[in-house]
């Protein structure tokens, strides 16, 4: 079946510029992660939707972020005036219920590269 | 989250078995143990999870210390598919939503 995906794969923009970024999760899965990893580190958390509702953003590094998952489906990750410190791949994850014991499906990630 | 310890890195040869390490000296009783790997240019990938007793699956076989403090993924035959960054993590009871916190893994490498 059709796993996690992600678009665009790549993303180049200038330094103050909006982007948008999508995540289309496997059918059924209420939980949704965002994370960003940086070269030669892990995964780093920035917000998870349960259904609808952003469970918990504690990850977003600063007012700039934002991310919506209006239908309960589709997330849409949005960071405005973009700095060249948020050049990153930004990953999307889903899982069942969000549970501790529930694995999460990762997407290739988007490349995001700030000039 | 608990902390886990890993290497930085190890080699092995192909088709030989690979044991990596995690420490997690501070694991709280209903801490589960989930290791993940990371092939080159793709998204983490769940490979096995256990709670107290050793587990098995098709990818790997997860052996937990008797006192949890520590834990070793194993891969009983290694391929070069298996070049990958693997992380050992805690997902535990204290996180309803449990988003995986990723330290930075063992960068596993192997020689033809």
């Amino acid at each position: 079946g059709a796993g996690v995906s992600q678009t665009p794969s790549n993303k180049v923009t200038e330094k103050g510029k909006y982007v948008e970024l999508r995540c289309d999760p496997i059918s059924g899965h209420t939980a949704l992660y965002w994370y960003r990893q940086s070269l030669g580190q892990g995964p780093e958390f920035l917000i998870y939707f349960q259904g609808t509702g952003a469970a918990d953003d504690s990850g977003l590094p600063n007012d700039r972020f934002f991310a919506v998952r209006p239908e309960g489906s589709v997330s849409t990750l949005k960071i405005q005036r973009t700095e060249r410190g948020d050049s990153a791949v930004y990953l999307c994850a889903s899982s069942t219920s969000g549970r501790r014991t529930d694995t999460q499906y990762f997407g290739p990630g988007t490349r995001l590269t700030v000039l | 989250d608990a902390k886990t310890t890993q290497p930085n890195s190890m080699e092995s040869n192909e088709e030989e078995p690979v044991h990596l390490p995690c420490n997690h000296s501070t694991i709280s009783g209903t801490d589960y143990i989930h290791w993940y790997r990371q092939l080159p240019s793709q998204g983490p990938e769940y490979v096995i999870h256990g709670l107290t007793s050793n587990v098995n699956n098709r990818m790997a076989s997860l052996a937990i210390a008797e006192d949890r403090k520590s834990s070793t993924l194993i891969l009983h035959r290694a391929t070069l598919r298996d070049a990958a960054v693997y992380y050992c993590i805690l997902r535990g009871s204290m996180n309803r939503d449990d988003k995986i916190i990723f330290g930075k893994g063992t960068r596993l490498h192997i020689l033809p």
